[in-house]
């Protein structure tokens, strides 16, 4: 039973490029999260997806955005890269918008 | 917007020490989780809680949930060296599945 799964594990941008991070949640699972982690820091909600829907979303600007496929699968989008978004990237799986979530390993962006 | 306080931000411990930590809220949560994060890994779920006054354990690890619904501890009885790294604590609120994380406490082995 694969657990959640995220693409790529590292990335190297520069200022003002755009990156996409890619996301399969755990077998079952139908909701997907993600979350900014800045290193020494606790992780912070962007968004979660649901029947392709963003459902919520956390105090981040525009240029994060994401798209939830009928697989499941999730992407985030984020633009006109600055140096602080600089972090590890986690997506987070559950079954439905209630129950816990289930973390991935993460992609670990640097921008330069 | 709401923050955890998480304390302490690190601690040492010595094979066999029982471990303490907490987690403090500005606002109510209806739901309050640990997680521990293992280096380049993503956070496991270690304990959840549902209901204020609820004490829950897994193994050697026990939680409650404050009857406040503000805060919340965890402790780790009888530590071993593979306790080490960084546990957090989440909140959910009333209002969709978003997860509040407070800063961590970093474990580590006293030399």
């Amino acid at each position: 039973d694969a657990g959640v799964t995220q693409s790529p594990t590292h990335l190297i941008k520069t200022r003002g490029q755009q990156v996409t991070l890619r996301c399969s949640p755990k077998s079952g699972h139908d909701t997907v999260s993600w979350y900014q982690q800045a290193l020494g820091q606790g992780p912070q909600f962007i968004f979660q997806y649901y029947e392709e829907e963003e459902r919520q979303r956390g105090n981040f600007p525009d240029r994060f955005s994401g798209h939830q496929f009928p697989n499941y699968s999730s992407e985030l989008n984020v633009n006109a890269l600055l140096l602080g978004d600089s972090a590890l990237y986690l997506c987070a799986s559950s079954l439905s918008l209630y129950n816990e979530q289930f973390f991935g390993p993460g992609t670990r962006l640097t921008v330069l | 917007g709401q923050q955890l306080n998480q304390s302490p931000q690190s601690m040492f411990i010595q094979e066999g020490e029982d471990v303490s930590m907490n987690c403090t809220s500005s606002s109510i949560f209806n739901t309050w989780l640990w997680y521990k994060q293992d280096p380049g890994e993503g956070p496991v779920l270690l304990i959840a809680l549902y209901k204020a006054g609820e004490l829950t354990s897994n193994g050697r690890l026990t939680a409650q949930f404050g009857i406040t619904r503000k805060d919340s501890f965890l402790n780790i009885s009888a530590s071993i060296p593979s306790d080490v790294g960084i546990y957090f604590c989440a909140g959910r609120g009333a209002a969709g599945n978003k997860l509040t994380f407070g800063g961590g406490t970093r474990v580590l082995v006293k030399p």
